[in-house]
């Protein structure tokens, strides 16, 4: 987990509320990525960053907004929390040498709870 | 979708014995990469392995790649209770982003 946090670790909200989850790096990597994984389906990617305001959908984007306006933050922003969204939520990041293998590393995770 | 399948979902050994896990994917990749992660923690790198090759070695770690059948296994041998996690593997195609399996839990009895 070393030089990805993640904010908060832990949160509980209700249904409807819009909720923000924080992901900072100080490895200066170009690339970050959101995950939420839930039991029986492993990581799915729900955004992506390649750089300073620029983002990409990943396989589940709906519902799910990102921001990255410097390099070392990565903010994912769930508009009106509903229940489906209830999982644990992993930042990860790549570097972007060249000949990069895009390995990732993670950051510790946030559990979110949606009631 | 998830490109990468790991089987068998779940895993029980002795400590000392080898733990095998397989991870099938559907298309072409340029690498694969297997991680693992402790209950409540995030993942971790463990090993990669490049398209054009067909083992790797890291430690108690083997993993092969045959890209004719879409495969790879991972295997750790004289298990320890400490390798008591999930395994995932994941494949990088040709973009920076990797599609992960659901994943191989493994429990190591003492």
């Amino acid at each position: 987990d070393a030089g990805i946090t993640q904010s908060p670790r832990h949160k509980v909200t209700e249904t409807g509320t819009p909720v923000t989850l924080r992901c900072h790096q100080t490895e200066n990597h170009r690339y970050m990525y959101w995950y939420r994984q839930d039991p029986g389906h492993g990581l799915r990617l729900i955004h992506y960053s390649y750089g300073v305001k620029d983002t990409d959908k990943g396989e589940v984007s709906d519902g799910y907004s990102v921001s990255r306006s410097k390099t070392e933050d990565f903010l994912l922003t769930l508009e009106s929390a509903t229940s489906s969204q209830t999982s644990v939520y992993f930042c990860a990041i790549s570097e972007s040498v060249q000949g990069a293998s895009y390995e990732q590393y993670f950051g510790p995770g946030t559990r979110l709870t949606v009631t | 979708s998830q490109q990468g399948e790991e089987d068998p979902q779940a895993l029980s050994i002795q400590e000392g014995e080898n733990a095998t896990m397989n991870c099938s994917y559907k298309t072409s990749i340029n690498n694969l990469q297997w991680y693992r992660q402790n209950s409540g923690r995030g993942l971790v790198h463990l090993i990669l392995i490049r398209s054009n090759e067909r083992e790797k070695h890291s430690g108690r770690l083997r993993v092969t790649l045959d890209t004719s059948k879409k495969s790879s296994s991972l295997l750790i041998t004289a298990s320890r209770a400490a390798d008591t996690a999930s395994y995932f593997c994941a494949t990088r195609h040709f973009d920076y982003k990797l599609s992960f399996g659901a994943g191989t839990t493994v429990t190591v009895r003492a």
